[in-house]
Protein backbone atom coordinates (compact mmCIF):
# COMPACT_ATOMS: atom_id res chain seq x y z
CA UNK A 1 0.00 0.00 0.00
CA UNK A 2 1.73 3.37 -1.14
CA UNK A 3 0.97 5.83 1.55
CA UNK A 4 2.73 8.22 4.08
CA UNK A 5 3.32 7.22 7.64
CA UNK A 6 3.79 9.58 10.68
CA UNK A 7 4.89 8.56 13.94
CA UNK A 8 4.76 8.68 16.93
CA UNK A 9 0.76 9.56 17.17
CA UNK A 10 0.93 11.25 20.71
CA UNK A 11 4.19 12.54 21.85
CA UNK A 12 4.84 13.91 25.06
CA UNK A 13 8.09 16.82 25.64
CA UNK A 14 9.13 17.97 28.59
CA UNK A 15 10.43 21.40 28.67
CA UNK A 16 13.77 22.01 27.48
CA UNK A 17 13.59 18.83 25.54
CA UNK A 18 14.00 18.56 21.94
CA UNK A 19 11.48 15.67 20.21
CA UNK A 20 11.84 14.78 16.53
CA UNK A 21 8.24 13.82 14.37
CA UNK A 22 8.91 11.48 11.59
CA UNK A 23 7.43 11.21 8.73
CA UNK A 24 8.00 8.62 5.78
CA UNK A 25 6.40 7.89 2.29
CA UNK A 26 6.51 5.34 0.01
CA UNK A 27 4.75 7.15 -2.87
CA UNK A 28 7.68 8.30 -4.79
CA UNK A 29 7.22 12.16 -4.34
CA UNK A 30 9.73 14.77 -4.66
CA UNK A 31 7.69 17.31 -2.72
CA UNK A 32 7.51 17.26 1.26
CA UNK A 33 5.68 19.56 3.65
CA UNK A 34 5.46 19.98 7.68
CA UNK A 35 2.31 21.84 8.78
CA UNK A 36 1.63 22.83 12.15
CA UNK A 37 -2.39 22.77 12.84
CA UNK A 38 -3.51 24.25 16.35
CA UNK A 39 -7.70 24.90 16.61
CA UNK A 40 -9.45 27.76 14.58
CA UNK A 41 -5.84 28.74 12.64
CA UNK A 42 -6.18 26.07 9.87
CA UNK A 43 -3.21 24.94 8.42
CA UNK A 44 0.26 26.46 8.67
CA UNK A 45 3.25 25.59 6.85
CA UNK A 46 6.28 24.95 8.97
CA UNK A 47 9.00 23.67 6.55
CA UNK A 48 8.88 22.57 2.88
CA UNK A 49 11.55 20.31 0.46
CA UNK A 50 11.13 19.97 -3.44
CA UNK A 51 14.21 17.47 -3.81
CA UNK A 52 16.48 15.41 -1.35
CA UNK A 53 19.18 17.52 0.26
CA UNK A 54 17.34 20.58 0.04
CA UNK A 55 14.65 22.34 2.08
CA UNK A 56 12.94 25.95 2.68
CA UNK A 57 11.61 27.68 5.60
CA UNK A 58 7.83 27.91 5.72
CA UNK A 59 5.67 30.58 7.56
CA UNK A 60 6.47 29.62 11.27
CA UNK A 61 10.09 28.13 11.24
CA UNK A 62 11.35 29.74 14.35
CA UNK A 63 12.00 26.79 16.95
CA UNK A 64 11.69 23.87 14.02
CA UNK A 65 14.48 22.15 12.26
CA UNK A 66 14.70 19.63 9.38
CA UNK A 67 16.80 17.35 7.30
CA UNK A 68 15.98 15.66 4.17
CA UNK A 69 18.70 12.76 3.31
CA UNK A 70 16.21 10.70 1.51
CA UNK A 71 13.86 11.16 -0.74
CA UNK A 72 11.58 9.29 1.79
CA UNK A 73 11.81 10.53 4.64
CA UNK A 74 11.30 13.91 5.98
CA UNK A 75 12.02 14.56 10.00
CA UNK A 76 10.63 17.45 11.94
CA UNK A 77 12.62 18.40 15.16
CA UNK A 78 10.94 20.72 17.33
CA UNK A 79 13.77 22.30 19.57
CA UNK A 80 13.86 23.88 23.42
CA UNK A 81 13.45 27.24 21.35
CA UNK A 82 9.96 26.29 20.23
CA UNK A 83 8.07 28.44 23.20
CA UNK A 84 4.20 26.68 22.41
CA UNK A 85 4.99 23.52 20.67
CA UNK A 86 1.88 21.97 21.90
CA UNK A 87 -0.25 21.45 18.47
CA UNK A 88 -1.29 18.32 16.15
CA UNK A 89 1.40 18.28 13.14
CA UNK A 90 0.91 16.92 9.76
CA UNK A 91 3.30 15.92 7.19
CA UNK A 92 2.14 15.95 3.57
CA UNK A 93 3.98 14.57 0.50
CA UNK A 94 2.90 15.77 -2.35
CA UNK A 95 3.09 15.30 -6.97
CA UNK A 96 2.01 17.60 -9.58
CA UNK A 97 -1.35 15.26 -10.65
CA UNK A 98 -2.02 13.82 -7.58
CA UNK A 99 -1.69 17.18 -5.48
CA UNK A 100 -0.82 16.68 -1.76
CA UNK A 101 -1.46 13.26 0.23
CA UNK A 102 -1.27 14.01 4.41
CA UNK A 103 -0.35 11.85 7.09
CA UNK A 104 -2.59 10.80 9.95
CA UNK A 105 -0.10 13.56 12.34
CA UNK A 106 1.24 13.68 15.45
CA UNK A 107 -0.20 15.19 18.45
CA UNK A 108 2.67 17.33 20.80
CA UNK A 109 1.92 18.12 24.03
CA UNK A 110 4.25 19.71 26.40
CA UNK A 111 4.05 18.25 30.34
CA UNK B 1 -1.62 38.67 -0.40
CA UNK B 2 -0.84 35.08 0.50
CA UNK B 3 -3.91 34.58 2.34
CA UNK B 4 -6.68 32.49 1.74
CA UNK B 5 -10.24 33.75 3.04
CA UNK B 6 -12.99 30.59 4.20
CA UNK B 7 -16.33 31.58 5.66
CA UNK B 8 -18.09 30.58 7.94
CA UNK B 9 -16.18 29.21 10.68
CA UNK B 10 -19.00 26.30 11.25
CA UNK B 11 -22.20 25.39 9.40
CA UNK B 12 -25.34 23.63 10.49
CA UNK B 13 -27.26 21.96 8.22
CA UNK B 14 -30.22 18.97 8.15
CA UNK B 15 -29.45 16.15 6.37
CA UNK B 16 -30.60 16.10 2.74
CA UNK B 17 -29.42 19.96 2.50
CA UNK B 18 -26.83 21.78 0.46
CA UNK B 19 -23.92 22.96 2.42
CA UNK B 20 -21.84 25.88 0.95
CA UNK B 21 -18.60 26.80 2.22
CA UNK B 22 -16.63 30.13 0.45
CA UNK B 23 -13.07 31.09 0.02
CA UNK B 24 -11.96 33.96 -1.58
CA UNK B 25 -8.07 35.00 -2.34
CA UNK B 26 -5.64 38.10 -3.69
CA UNK B 27 -3.04 36.56 -5.38
CA UNK B 28 -3.82 36.34 -8.50
CA UNK B 29 -0.60 33.92 -9.28
CA UNK B 30 -2.38 31.13 -8.23
CA UNK B 31 -3.79 28.54 -9.93
CA UNK B 32 -5.05 25.63 -8.45
CA UNK B 33 -7.73 24.97 -6.06
CA UNK B 34 -7.68 22.04 -3.65
CA UNK B 35 -11.18 21.17 -1.08
CA UNK B 36 -9.88 18.85 1.70
CA UNK B 37 -12.10 17.24 4.49
CA UNK B 38 -10.59 16.39 7.88
CA UNK B 39 -12.01 14.47 10.51
CA UNK B 40 -11.03 14.62 14.34
CA UNK B 41 -7.53 12.87 14.71
CA UNK B 42 -7.10 12.12 11.26
CA UNK B 43 -5.08 14.21 8.73
CA UNK B 44 -6.73 15.86 5.84
CA UNK B 45 -8.05 13.95 2.44
CA UNK B 46 -7.71 15.49 -0.82
CA UNK B 47 -11.91 15.79 -1.60
CA UNK B 48 -12.27 18.10 -5.32
CA UNK B 49 -9.72 20.18 -7.13
CA UNK B 50 -9.94 22.67 -9.85
CA UNK B 51 -7.74 24.99 -12.03
CA UNK B 52 -9.07 28.24 -13.27
CA UNK B 53 -9.69 27.11 -16.51
CA UNK B 54 -12.89 25.78 -16.09
CA UNK B 55 -15.83 27.44 -13.83
CA UNK B 56 -16.95 24.09 -12.44
CA UNK B 57 -16.00 20.88 -11.37
CA UNK B 58 -18.12 18.11 -10.31
CA UNK B 59 -17.57 14.74 -8.39
CA UNK B 60 -20.34 13.01 -7.03
CA UNK B 61 -22.35 15.26 -4.65
CA UNK B 62 -19.50 17.41 -4.31
CA UNK B 63 -18.96 20.73 -6.94
CA UNK B 64 -16.47 23.24 -6.50
CA UNK B 65 -17.54 26.66 -8.24
CA UNK B 66 -14.73 29.15 -9.44
CA UNK B 67 -14.88 32.64 -10.64
CA UNK B 68 -12.03 34.22 -11.48
CA UNK B 69 -12.75 37.56 -12.10
CA UNK B 70 -13.95 37.58 -8.35
CA UNK B 71 -11.27 35.74 -7.10
CA UNK B 72 -13.64 33.63 -5.26
CA UNK B 73 -14.31 29.74 -5.27
CA UNK B 74 -16.74 27.53 -3.54
CA UNK B 75 -17.62 24.25 -2.06
CA UNK B 76 -20.88 22.74 -2.43
CA UNK B 77 -22.17 19.41 -1.25
CA UNK B 78 -25.70 18.12 -2.03
CA UNK B 79 -27.78 16.36 -0.10
CA UNK B 80 -25.43 16.67 2.63
CA UNK B 81 -25.54 13.51 5.17
CA UNK B 82 -23.98 12.68 8.58
CA UNK B 83 -21.25 11.13 7.44
CA UNK B 84 -20.46 14.52 5.92
CA UNK B 85 -20.26 15.91 9.27
CA UNK B 86 -16.15 17.42 9.23
CA UNK B 87 -13.91 20.39 9.20
CA UNK B 88 -13.27 21.17 5.29
CA UNK B 89 -10.14 23.34 4.20
CA UNK B 90 -10.24 25.37 1.07
CA UNK B 91 -6.49 25.95 -0.11
CA UNK B 92 -4.43 27.61 -3.08
CA UNK B 93 -1.31 27.20 -4.84
CA UNK B 94 0.74 28.70 -7.66
CA UNK B 95 2.13 26.80 -10.74
CA UNK B 96 0.77 23.58 -9.69
CA UNK B 97 -0.37 20.67 -7.37
CA UNK B 98 2.70 20.05 -6.01
CA UNK B 99 3.43 23.43 -4.87
CA UNK B 100 3.66 25.18 -1.10
CA UNK B 101 -0.33 25.06 -0.68
CA UNK B 102 -2.12 28.66 1.42
CA UNK B 103 -5.04 26.96 3.84
CA UNK B 104 -7.99 28.54 4.58
CA UNK B 105 -9.09 28.65 7.97
CA UNK B 106 -11.56 25.76 8.13
CA UNK B 107 -15.17 25.06 8.21
CA UNK B 108 -16.61 22.69 10.85
CA UNK B 109 -19.62 21.39 9.36
CA UNK B 110 -22.60 19.49 11.21
CA UNK B 111 -25.25 17.16 9.34
CA UNK B 112 -28.03 16.86 11.59
CA UNK B 113 -29.94 13.33 10.90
Amino acid sequence: DGGITQSPKYLFRKEGQNVTLSCEQNLNHDAMYWYRQDPGQGLRLIYYSQIVNDFQKGDIAEGYSVSREKKESFPLTVTSAQKNPTAFYLCASAAEVYGYTFGSGTRLTVV
Amino acid sequence: QQQVKQSPQSLIVQKGGISIINCAYENTAFDYFPWYQQFPGKGPALLIAIRPDVSEKKEGRFTISFNKSAKQFSLHIMDSQPGDSATYFCAASAQGGSEKLVFGKGTKLTVNP
